[in-house]
């Protein structure tokens, strides 16, 4: 079975400043997705960045990037020049592209980010 | 291009009742799926459907159940609710529930069972 691991409950950032949220994940499978999901207190989940695994060069949105690291099976989330509106919990989730497993998100435990002024 | 949209947004049943909750995909997307969010066990996969069919299912006791109908929109119930079913209910819905489009998500269902 697929796992992801967020190892950082907390994080805090400066406004402005850059901020890495970690996340690891084990799978078997070669071709799957990788995705960062920003929940705020409205509790909507909303999608930042997508990463396919057999695409090599990192995602980009904006302000937001990923470091995929296939062998490492890594996949940090960077945020530049940080805002307060992207205060939230972040959760990094995995999705397979085998029939079997596939069409299911599994998520890590999520990131709360805190920016200050 | 309205959202998904789930009903109600709160919830509180009793102990033994049963609970319906509806979820509204974006028009056009054939793929509804819902998750569990609870502060001890995270975001957890109950099933996911596509053209009325249930396509995956998730790691839950038969008390949970789902459907969806022929213009996508999808119910899931609840039967004989225990307080450990308090939690919020995501629904999330995608064209064809490929992983290539993503999935957008509802607002939610909070549930407390009393």
């Amino acid at each position: 079975a697929q796992t992801v691991t967020q190892s950082q409950p907390e994080m805090s950032v400066q406004e402005a400043e850059t901020v890495t949220l970690s996340c690891t994940y084990d799978t078997s499978e070669s071709d799957y997705y990788l995705f960062w999901y920003k929940q705020p207190p409205s509790r909507q989940m909303i999608l930042v960045i997508r990463q396919e695994a057999y695409k090599q060069q990192n995602a980009t949105e904006n302000r937001f990037s990923v470091n995929f690291q296939k062998a490492a099976k890594s996949f940090s989330l960077k945020i530049s020049d940080s805002q307060l509106g992207d205060a939230a919990m972040y959760f990094c989730a995995y999705m397979g592209t085998l029939t079997g497993g596939g069409n299911k998100l599994t998520f890590g435990t999520g990131t709360q980010l805190k920016v200050e002024l | 291009k309205a959202g998904v949209t789930q009903t109600p947004r709160y919830l509180i049943k009793t102990r033994g009742q049963q609970v319906t909750l509806s979820c509204s995909p974006i028009s056009g997307h054939r793929s509804v799926s819902w998750y569990q969010q609870t502060p001890g066990q995270g975001l957890q996969f109950l099933f996911e459907y596509f053209s009325e069919t249930q396509r995956n299912k998730g790691n839950f006791p038969g008390r949970f159940s789902g459907r969806q109908f022929s213009n996508s929109r999808s119910e899931m119930n609840v039967s004989t609710l225990e307080l450990g079913d308090s939690a919020l209910y995501l629904c999330a819905s995608s064209p064809n529930g490929g992983p290539a489009y993503g999935y957008t998500f509802g607002s939610g269902t909070r549930l407390t069972v009393v």
